[in-house]
Order: C-alpha cells, then sequence, then structure tokens
C-alpha cells in the first residue's frame, strides 16, 4: 500500500486479556516504530526495529509488553495480562532508516481501551 | 535526557493571519526535527523535516527554521485557513532513530 496501515483501529477489552496490535509499514522501509499517545500528550517512543531486529526497546513499560517484526515487514505489538493504564492510541511509524535524513511515517493508530 | 515543549499549547486566530508556533528542545545534538499535524482521532501526517545542518525548510504556506545552538524551532504558516485547524506537533531524533515529541499547539483557524 501506499501508507502504513494498522489493524484493528479499534480494539476494546477486558482487563487481564491478551491483545495483538498490527503494523504494515510501506513498502521497502526498513525500519520500523511503535510509539504510545495518552490523551493531549504527544506520542512516546516504545520500540524500534531494524530488520527483523529490535535494536532499540527501552521505551516498552514493562514486561508486559513484546513487539516482533520476523520477515522485517509486518509487525505485530503484543501485551499480556492488559491494564485499564494500558488505554491508549498506539501509533506504527516506519521510515527508510537514513541517519540525518530518517524522515518518520506514521500510520492512523490502533485505539486500545481496557475496561 | 531530551525534552521537547511546544508554546502555546492552543492557539486561536481568524482566517487570513500568518501565525508562529515555537518549538524548543533541551538537548541540540540532534540529527533532524521534524513537524507533524494530526487531525482528531487521526494519526500524524508529516509537514516538514529539517536536517541537523538546515536552516529552514519550506513546503507551500509552510516554513519551519531550526536554530540548533540555541535548541529553538518555529513553524510559520501563512494566511491561515480553517483547514489548518488541528494540532501541530514537533519531534526530535537525536541519533537513536526514536522520536521525542513535544506535547503539541491545538490551533483552531476561525472562518
Amino acid at each position: 500500500g501506499a501508507g502504513v496501515s494498522q489493524t484493528p483501529s479499534n480494539k476494546v477489552t477486558e482487563k487481564g486479556k491478551y491483545v495483538e496490535l498490527r503494523c504494515d509499514p510501506i513498502s521497502g522501509h526498513t525500519a520500523l516504530y511503535w510509539y504510545r499517545q495518552s490523551l493531549g500528550q504527544g506520542p512516546e517512543f516504545l520500540i524500534y526495529f531494524q530488520g527483523t531486529g529490535a535494536a532499540d526497546d527501552s521505551g516498552l513499560p514493562n514486561d508486559r509488553f513484546f513487539a516482533v517484526r520476523p520477515e522485517g515487514s509486518v509487525s505485530t505489538l503484543k501485551i499480556q495480562r492488559t491494564e485499564r493504564g494500558d488505554s491508549a492510541v498506539y501509533l506504527c511509524a516506519s521510515s527508510s532508516d537514513r541517519l540525518g535524513n530518517n524522515e518518520q511515517f506514521f500510520g492512523p493508530g490502533t485505539r486500545l481501551t481496557v475496561l | 535526557k531530551q525534552e521537547v515543549t511546544q508554546i502555546p499549547a492552543a492557539l486561536s486566530v481568524p482566517e487570513g493571519e500568518n501565525l508562529v508556533l515555537n518549538c524548543s528542545f533541551t538537548d541540540s545534538a540532534i540529527y533532524n526535527l521534524q513537524w507533524f499535524r494530526q487531525d482528531p482521532g487521526k494519526g500524524l501526517t508529516s509537514l516538514l523535516l529539517i536536517q541537523s545542518s538546515q536552516r529552514e525548510q519550506t513546503s507551500g504556506r509552510l516554513n519551519a527554521s531550526l536554530d540548533k545552538s540555541s535548541g529553538r524551532s518555529t513553524l510559520y504558516i501563512a494566511a491561515s485557513q480553517p483547514g489548518d485547524s488541528a494540532t501541530y506537533l514537533c519531534a526530535v531524533e537525536t541519533g537513536r532513530r526514536a522520536l521525542t515529541f513535544g506535547s503539541g499547539t491545538r490551533l483552531q483557524v476561525q472562518p
């Protein structure tokens, strides 16, 4: 596709459940990022993939959060034992990963609500 | 730790006015700065990227400047239109590839 796509657009789950959020980056982009945005705030970094490997996962809040990108394209963000505080919009971005000219392009986000 | 601040938090102007949005960052060792637009309930649209060696970038009615040494960037919007109403976010990349964002300026352009 022409841009970054994310599914689902909305996800409502109950506390304690497991959820998976999917991201399809722009074709050919080697770098993929996950961010989380709470209401009224700017996005906060979670994890960055360079190809198939997680180059920087320092933004993951705890070990309930995990992300994979097995073939260097599509990525899945996985959240175990969800808590109400996990409710937010989860944004995915991709880029060509060129240092100094690394324009990131964002998807429409997945709005996660934990009841 | 890099911190990004955007002032003002909200701005309301009549249509046709020229306006300036401000962004400041605490660590001047950046690789680039990116300005985004976010419409309610939507993702981020990239507007302009300024590399650390550049002083400004222009796209249509938008002009972004960068003063890396003082840790400041401005986004200038000429002849504002109601369709410009959105939240504008600035973000810096400091070599970790991750972007650090400000909280945004919510702009309302009144017809």
